[in-house]
């Protein structure tokens, strides 16, 4: 079953914005992953945190863990046309499943 | 990072029709393979968990016998689509870790997915 939740479902900004993204999940996690998905393509890993770190950068990527509240973030700062995608939070179940949220669709107008 | 190809990239097929799906690890050898299926503007979901040599597992309300998983080789699983009907029309993902990355904590590698259409 599907255990993230993510707002806002959809996400329009213009170039040069940042893009916040957040993901809930039900469950106690090893670590929770961030990734990207192109339309009608595959899934890009963007991130990956673990459950013992807060915050974690990647160039213009940001992404936050709370454990307590079972809730993580991704910022994607400075925006471009480019990043205009699907993103989708996911956390690995005991078994090593991924389980992924519903996703949040960003659309950065130029 | 590890490449997955999956083949073919999109197929059409007439109702009642079997399909075979392929997923290869490139560069790497993958134990386990995960096999999702995607509706359009949906999330991905968990179909099966494919470990090489032994029975797939199967997630609740995936039928076995309509979507069979063989991951005969290291290198190679595949996701046949039997007696295929229009409801079956969806976006099915492969991915997989390696051998050498603990499947609990290593990162998965995603194909590019196959797009899957049944008149």
């Amino acid at each position: 079953s599907q255990q993230g939740e993510e707002d806002p479902q959809a996400l329009s900004i213009q170039e040069g914005e940042n893009a916040t993204m957040n993901c809930s999940y039900k469950t106690s996690i090893n670590n929770l992953q961030w990734y990207r998905q192109n339309s009608g393509r595959g899934l890009v890993h963007l991130i990956l945190i673990r459950s013992n770190e807060r915050e974690k950068h990647s160039g213009r990527l940001r992404v936050t863990l709370d454990t307590s509240k079972k809730s993580s973030s991704l910022l994607i700062t400075a925006s471009r046309a480019a990043d205009t995608a699907s993103y989708f939070c996911a956390t690995r179940s005991n078994t090593g499943k991924l389980i992924f949220g519903q996703g949040t669709t960003l659309q950065v107008k130029p | 990072g590890a490449v997955v190809s999956q083949h073919p990239s999109w197929v059409i097929c007439k109702s009642g029709t079997s399909v075979k799906i392929e997923c290869r690890s490139l560069d790497f050898q993958a134990t386990t393979m995960f096999w999702y299926r995607q509706f359009p503007k949906q999330s991905l979901m968990l179909m099966a968990t494919s470990n090489e040599g032994s029975k797939a597992t199967y997630e609740q309300g995936v039928e076995k016998d309509k979507f069979l998983i063989n991951h005969a080789s290291l290198t190679l699983s595949t996701l046949t689509v039997t007696s295929a009907h229009p409801e079956d029309s969806s976006f099915y993902i492969c991915s997989s870790t390696g051998t050498s990355g603990s499947v609990l904590m290593g990162e998965q590698f995603f194909g590019p997915g196959t797009r899957l259409t049944v008149l």
